[in-house]
């Protein structure tokens, strides 16, 4: 079956750096999405890799290693509004979204 | 503001009502998803339209019944839902092709609660 793997919740220092992992086993790969929801809204959209390494945005960061089925979205500075759901999604063989269930962030002063 | 809109945004049914949520996407998008999201789960896709005709269903239950009249609307039609069924049903749209990259782009999400 097709599983992706992240943490429930997190929790980090407001101005320090936090990393989410995700792990993936799917069935074919056409790149991996990570999606940031706040609560009571709409995922919006973070990053997307196909290759591997770091892509780098401004504060956010997501890295990819195909071979090792796994990413990460690293988060610097962090900031009191980065207190949010992280959801990391994969697209399979027939380019669908298989997603995990999120990683609920919580930012303190 | 993501350019996909949806209404209501919360909803409280009777297992014997019959209603629907509306979906509307302003980005010229030629797929639309429905999702729903219960609390500490993954996203569970429940039905793709692509150039308005259906191509995924994931084994939804009847209760739930999609219509798709254009590109740019999406509606999801609840009849004789059950109390499991209360969750976030969230709408999306994306530009589809193969090969593609395929960014969706979420609605603000239905709260359904079924009594």
């Amino acid at each position: 079956g097709q599983n992706i793997d992240q943490p429930t919740e997190m929790t980090a220092t407001e101005g320090a750096i936090v990393q989410i992992n995700c792990t993936y086993q799917t069935s074919g790969f056409n790149g991996l999405f990570w999606y940031q929801q706040h609560a009571g809204e709409a995922p919006t959209f973070l990053s997307y890799n196909v290759l591997d390494g770091l892509e780098e945005k401004g504060r956010f960061s997501s890295f990819l290693s195909r071979s090792k089925g796994y990413s990460y979205l690293l988060l610097k500075e962090l900031q009191m509004k980065d207190s949010a759901s992280y959801l990391c999604a994969v697209m399979d063989s027939n380019y669908q979204l298989i997603w995990g269930a999120g990683t609920k962030l919580i930012i303190k002063p | 503001e993501t350019g996909v809109t949806q209404t209501p945004r919360h909803l409280v049914m009777g297992m014997t009502n019959k209603k629907s949520l509306k979906c509307e996407q302003h980005l010229g998008h030629n797929a639309m998803y429905w999702y729903k999201q219960s609390a500490k789960k993954p996203l569970e896709l429940m039905f793709v339209y692509s150039l308005e005709e259906r191509v995924e269903n994931n084994s939804v239950p009847s209760r739930f019944s999609p219509e798709c009249p254009n590109s740019s609307h999406l509606f999801l039609h609840l009849h004789t839902l059950q109390p499991e069924d209360s969750a976030l049903y969230l709408c999306a749209s994306s530009q589809a092709g193969t090969g593609g990259y395929n960014e969706q782009f979420f609605g603000p999400g239905t709260r359904l609660t079924v009594l």
